[in-house]
């Protein structure tokens, strides 16, 4: 079974621009949450998705945004990009058991780099 | 405030020794607990995880041990290998929301495995 997949798996943007990341969930598994990793802050949540709706959020500006598709494949949006957001972006995906999520499994993340 | 703390940023440990990786927490109400495993440029890979129930949890070399009253879990690898150097996170997820649990991560433990 293929395991998380996420593109792209580096990015250079600018400062102010916007930049769009997608993440494709182990075959099966309906809930998909991102992380952000800094040096300075370590693995931090951003958000989870589970059958196309936000559940639950972090504690990130309103720049930081997702969706999530039909197919569980989810994407995460950063506007007005800051240097601060460069970090590696990670997505997870499990699978829901009677309303309990189960282990996370991490994708290999994208490097995104502000200039 | 950190609520999951990994005090030792980094490890150095003879091949064939054991390895032991401390974890401690301040939030009560975590119940669920896991440690990943990364290399650069790689996504964390879920190691071995326990519940709030047990007090110790075994899967091959990984040993995973719980003490509830004092907010304090470890990871034993015994023998440890040159391929286990990387790094170590502990996470936490709190009860009663596991539907919507996010994992809350500590800022990682460095091992190196000497041979």
């Amino acid at each position: 079974k293929a395991g998380v997949t996420q593109t792209p798996r580096y990015l250079i943007k600018t400062r102010g621009q916007q930049v769009t990341l997608s993440c494709s969930p182990i075959s099966g598994h309906r809930s998909v949450s991102w992380y952000q990793q800094t040096p300075g802050q370590g693995l931090q949540f951003l958000f989870e998705y589970f059958s196309e709706t936000q559940r639950n959020k972090g504690n990130f500006p309103g720049r930081f945004s997702g969706r999530q598709f039909s197919n569980s494949r989810s994407e995460m949006n950063v506007s007005t990009l800051e240097l601060g957001d460069s970090a590696l972006y990670l997505c997870a995906s499990s699978l829901m058991v009677a309303g309990v999520r189960k282990t996370q499994y991490f994708g290999p993340g994208t490097r995104l780099l502000v200039l | 405030d950190q609520q999951v703390k990994q005090n030792s940023p980094s490890l150095s440990v003879q091949e064939g020794r054991i390895s032991i990786l401390n974890c401690d927490y301040t939030n009560s109400m975590f119940d669920y607990f896991l440690w990943y495993k990364k290399y650069p440029a790689e996504g964390p890979t879920f190691l071995i995880s326990i519940s709030s129930i047990k007090d110790k949890n075994e899967d091959g070399r990984f040993t995973v041990f719980l003490n509830k009253s004092a907010k304090h879990l470890s990871l034993h690898i015994v023998p440890s290998q040159p391929g286990d150097s990387a790094v170590y996170f502990c996470a936490a997820m709190p009860s009663g929301i596991r539907s919507q649990g996010n994992l809350i991560f500590g800022k990682g433990t460095k091992l190196s495995v000497k041979p």
